[in-house]
């Protein structure tokens, strides 16, 4: 069965750091999308990302953050300078394009920033 | 924005009962999905569930989209349910907003 993959699936940063979250999605899906769980709370939107652009945003996607499809297969988050405040759980997610299409998961980066 | 609530909070269960988990949203949907989270914090999907009733094993979730609420039942529960329940709608575009999940409990 098809599947969204992120890699790494941990990872520890220190403060000011850049970081590159990596994730796979499913390979005929169209819409890409990065979310974030900070640790007890719930799972919120950071932005979707449509025909090589961003098609939105969420207020907590501010300047730091960047999205990009390198190449073919891969969707990237970058987080430009880490803080001790972006420290969650980032999940990558794809569908297919049309509005109410099924959103598939990946596993999850755990990223810590200390 | 849709708003979506989730209950209850919390549910502890002896290995064997059966459950329901219930998920009310602000306005009228065209998607909902649930999701299990398990204790490593990986979002499995259960349901991709716009209306009706859909059975896979002992899970089963059924949405009244008229009545803007979905109910996720999970019968004869074993330890491997444990972990967090979540649903989603559509937040007005692509995106899905998250509930705050229903936190299961299953003992042995």
């Amino acid at each position: 069965e098809p599947e969204v993959t992120q890699t790494p699936s941990h990872q520890v940063t220190q403060m000011g750091q850049e970081v590159i979250l990596r994730c796979v999605p499913i390979s005929n899906h169209l819409y890409f999308y990065w979310y974030r769980q900070i640790l007890g709370q719930k799972v919120e939107f950071l932005v979707s990302f449509y025909n090589n652009e961003i098609s939105e945003k969420s207020e907590i996607f501010d300047d730091q953050f960047s999205v990009e499809r390198p190449d073919g297969s891969n969707f990237t988050l970058k987080i430009r300078s880490t803080k001790l405040e972006d420290s969650a759980m980032y999940f990558c997610a794809s569908s297919l394009p049309g509005l109410y299409t099924e959103a598939f998961f990946g596993q999850g980066t755990r990223l810590t920033v200390v | 924005g849709i708003q979506v609530e989730q209950s209850p909070p919390d549910l502890i269960l002896q290995e064997g009962a059966n459950s329901t988990l219930r998920c009310n949203f602000s306005d009228s949907v065209n998607n909902l999905q649930w999701f299990h989270q398990n204790p490593w914090g990986q979002l499995i999907n259960l349901f991709y569930i716009p209306s009706g009733t859909k059975q896979n094993g002992r899970l089963s979730a059924t949405t009244v989209a008229t009545e803007r609420y979905s109910l996720l039942y999970i019968s004869s529960s074993q330890t491997t349910d444990s972990g967090v329940y979540f649903c989603a709608a559509p937040g007005g575009s692509e995106k899905l907003v998250f509930g705050k999940g229903t936190k299961l409990t299953v003992n042995p």
